[in-house]
């Protein structure tokens, strides 16, 4: 079946430092792949999404790139803030109607200014 | 912008109590989830429903679970007999069909909502 992992956190930073949050999955076929975020209290949000191989999906200066050959999506972003300090997950979703997604553990960030 | 809505936000019940929560999803989707998230752990899939029946579930969606469309709006899940470990977050979302403009596979989320069983 298919899954996701994800880099365990939590993690601080510092503001203006560089984020990485690592996530690899393992999916049959070809997935679309997400990043959603929750900020603290609310509900999940998409951040950014990439629907097939080499694509780039981008959102508040975060990025990630679908690398179907080492099976990643990693998250970055070159200068983070406090206001993005919040729970980051990756997920994939198989191409078809009514597919579930399936969600990573989640990576706690904290930005501290 | 559309959004998907939740009720309640918070509801506190006694164990062996039925709970019902409640969901809008955004108007013209036409696929509807439920999962869950207990406390600082990760979102896991409850039942996806399409057409007026389940399309798929996980297992913990067991015999206390049911889901239900009772209009063309409303998208609910009933516990018939809850247990302490059903404290969590319940999310409800929604999603069009794959191709269309909501159908890459994102999920849209509602807030939520939290319940705890005493």
């Amino acid at each position: 079946g298919n899954s996701v992992t994800q880099m365990e956190g939590p993690v601080t930073l510092s503001e203006e430092a560089f984020l990485t949050i690592n996530c690899t999955y393992t999916a049959t076929g070809y997935p679309s792949l997400f990043w959603y975020v929750q900020y603290p209290g609310e509900g999940l949000q998409l951040l950014l999404k990439a629907t097939k191989a080499d694509d780039k999906g981008s959102n508040k200066g975060f990025e990630a790139t679908y690398r179907k050959e080492t099976t990643s999506f990693h998250l970055e972003k070159g200068s983070v803030q406090v206001s993005d300090s919040a729970v980051y997950f990756c997920a994939l979703s198989g191409n078809t109607n009514a597919g579930k997604s399936t969600f990573g553990d989640g990576t706690t960030l904290t930005v501290k200014p | 912008e559309p959004e998907v809505t939740q009720t309640p936000s918070h509801q506190v019940t006694q164990m062996g109590q039925e709970v019902i929560l409640r969901c809008v999803p955004i108007s013209n989707h036409l696929y509807f989830y439920w999962y869950r998230q207990i406390l600082g752990q990760k979102v896991e899939f409850l039942v996806s429903f399409y057409n007026n029946e389940i399309s798929e579930k996980s297992e913990i969606f067991d015999d206390q679970f049911s889901v239900e469309r009772p209009d063309g709006s409303n998208f609910t899940l009933k516990i018939r007999s809850t247990k302490l470990e059903d404290s969590a977050m319940y999310f409800c979302a929604s999603n069009g069909p794959y191709g269309s403009a909501s159908g890459t596979g994102e999920l849209f989320f509602g807030e939520g909502s939290r319940l705890t069983v005493l």
